[in-house]
C-alpha cells in the first residue's frame, strides 16, 4: 500500500535552516508529482510547494519563495524541502503529499507529517 | 490566486442529521474542487475529487456537487465517525488554495 514517511522536523531558531525528507513506498515514485502542504498549530491547510514527476518544473508559495526549495531524487525515491531563513510563522506540521497526476492538482495520499518549531 | 471561502465555520449536528457545507471560489473552477476530512492529530484524508467523484473507500453518504464558483459537500446521514473538520481545495491552478475549514461538532 502507498505510504509517505516524512522526517527532518525539529526545533530551530529563527534564521536557521532545516531540510525535510519524505520517503514514499508502495508505488512508482518517479511517475507522480509531489507537493508539501503545511498546517500551523490550530490553523488550516496551506500549500507550500510542488514538483513535477520528473523534477522538470517546480513552484513555491509566495510566502516561502526565495527561502524554501522543493527537490526530488528519483534514484533514491526521496522528496525534499530545504528550508532556509526560517521564521516564527513557518512553524507548522509539514505534510508530504502525492498528486495523482490528473488535469487538476489534488492530493490522494498524505504522510503523517513532521513538526517544525521555530523558536528562540 | 484563487480564494476559497467555506461556510459555515462550525456545524453542530446529531447522528443521523443531513449536513451540507458550502465552498465558494473567487473565480470559476473547471470541476477542480476537492474535499478532505481531517480528524484531530491526523493527516487530512481525500473524500471527493473533481467536484463529485468519490475517492475509493469513502462511504456513499458523502457527496459533492456544484459548478462555477459554488460547491457543496453533503453528508446524507451523519455517523459518529464523521465528526471532524472538512476542507475544500481548488486544483485549477497553482497556488493550490484551501478553504478555511468547517468543524462538524456533536450537538
Amino acid at each position: 500500500q502507498v505510504q509517505l514517511v516524512e522526517s527532518g522536523g525539529g526545533v530551530v531558531q529563527p534564521g536557521m535552516s532545516l531540510r525535510l525528507s519524505c520517503a514514499p513506498s508502495g508505488y512508482t515514485f518517479s511517475s507522480y508529482g509531489m507537493h508539501w502542504v503545511r498546517q500551523a498549530p490550530g490553523k488550516g491547510l496551506e500549500w507550500v510547494a510542488a514538483i513535477w514527476f520528473d523534477g522538470s518544473k517546480r513552484d513555491h508559495a509566495d510566502s516561502v519563495k526565495g527561502r524554501f526549495t522543493i527537490s526530488r531524487d528519483n534514484s533514491k525515491n526521496t522528496l525534499y524541502l530545504q528550508m532556509n531563513s526560517l521564521r516564527a510563522e513557518d512553524a507548522a506540521v509539514y505534510y508530504c503529499v502525492r498528486d495523482p497526476g490528473t488535469q487538476f492538482f489534488y492530493f490522494d495520499y498524505w504522510g503523517q507529517g513532521t513538526l517544525v518549531t521555530v523558536s528562540s | 490566486d484563487i480564494q476559497m471561502t467555506q461556510s459555515p465555520s462550525f456545524v453542530s449536528a446529531s447522528v443521523g442529521d443531513r449536513v451540507t457545507i458550502t465552498c465558494r471560489a473567487s473565480q470559476g473552477l473547471s470541476s477542480s474542487l476537492v474535499w478532505y476530512q481531517q480528524k484531530p492529530g491526523k493527516a487530512p484524508k481525500l473524500l471527493i475529487y473533481a467536484t463529485s467523484s468519490l475517492q475509493s473507500g469513502v462511504p456513499s453518504r458523502f457527496s459533492g456537487g456544484g459548478s462555477g464558483t459554488e460547491f457543496t459537500l453533503t453528508i446524507s446521514s451523519l455517523q459518529p465517525e464523521d465528526f471532524a473538520t472538512y476542507y475544500c481545495q481548488q486544483g485549477n491552478s497553482l497556488p493550490v488554495t484551501f478553504g478555511g475549514g468547517t468543524k462538524v461538532e456533536m450537538k
